[in-house]
């Protein structure tokens, strides 16, 4: 089955520093990424879509600014939380449509990402 | 608009005691219905896609069934290994995905 990597699974940096996440689908091609966020027992919040070879789009209330993405590739989608605050901690996790048999359509999702920010 | 509501957001089971989860939903054209575990700390991880209704899916301990406005995960004789949050999320025509916020279930022995 499809398989969609995501690195680093736990990451540790400073306030006001940068901190960056890769996600890789591993054996199909993602011309469409999505980055969520996920607070404690609460479900996935759809923070973005990355479209490779063009700009992402943020839903409502995520600022584009600090959240950078970038989809350089068929697959890999960056996720860079710039300038990180305490408040940016957080479980991020992305996703990707289809796979192998694109038709059938489901999202593949990454392991996550547990970012904490001292 | 699309809306996905998930119920009970919680379920306590004992082990072997047989339960189903409801997913009930509105879209403008559905082109799936998938159901996913996710544990704590990670990823969600795939389990069913249903696209008709009456069609049915199993795996183990878990069937999944749908129909025009709803789906229900069954899990029959649960064991403790199934607890998760189970997650319910539709796309529609537009190739839009729409999350429930999930059915958190804990199996005792």
């Amino acid at each position: 089955g499809a398989v969609v990597s995501q690195h680093p699974s736990r990451v540790i940096c400073k306030s006001g520093t940068s901190v960056k996440i890769e996600c890789r689908s591993l054996d199909f091609q993602a011309t469409t990424m999505f980055w969520y966020r996920q607070f404690p027992k609460q479900s996935l919040m759809l923070m973005a879509t990355s479209n490779e070879g063009s700009k992402a789009t943020y839903e409502q209330g995520v600022e584009k600014d600090k959240f950078l993405i970038n989809h350089a590739s068929l697959t890999l989608s960056t996720l860079t939380v710039t300038s990180a605050h305490p408040e940016d901690s957080s479980f991020y996790i992305c996703s990707a449509p289809g796979g192998v048999d694109t038709n059938t359509g489901e999202l593949f999702f990454g392991e996550g990402s547990r970012l904490t920010v001292l | 608009e699309d809306q996905v509501t998930q119920s009970p957001e919680a379920l306590r089971l004992q082990e072997g005691e047989s339960s189903s989860l409801n997913c009930s939903y509105t879209v403008s054209g559905l082109r799936g219905l998938f159901w996913y575990r996710q544990d704590p700390g990670k990823g969600p991880e795939f389990l069913f896609t249903l696209y008709s209704a009456g069609e049915e899916k199993e795996k183990e301990r878990l069937k999944a069934t749908l129909t025009k406005k709803e789906s229900f995960l069954h899990i029959t004789a649960p064991k403790p290994e199934d607890s998760a949050t189970y997650l319910c999320v539709i796309a529609d025509s537009w190739g839009k995905f729409q999350f429930g916020a999930g059915t958190q279930v804990v199996v005792t022995p």
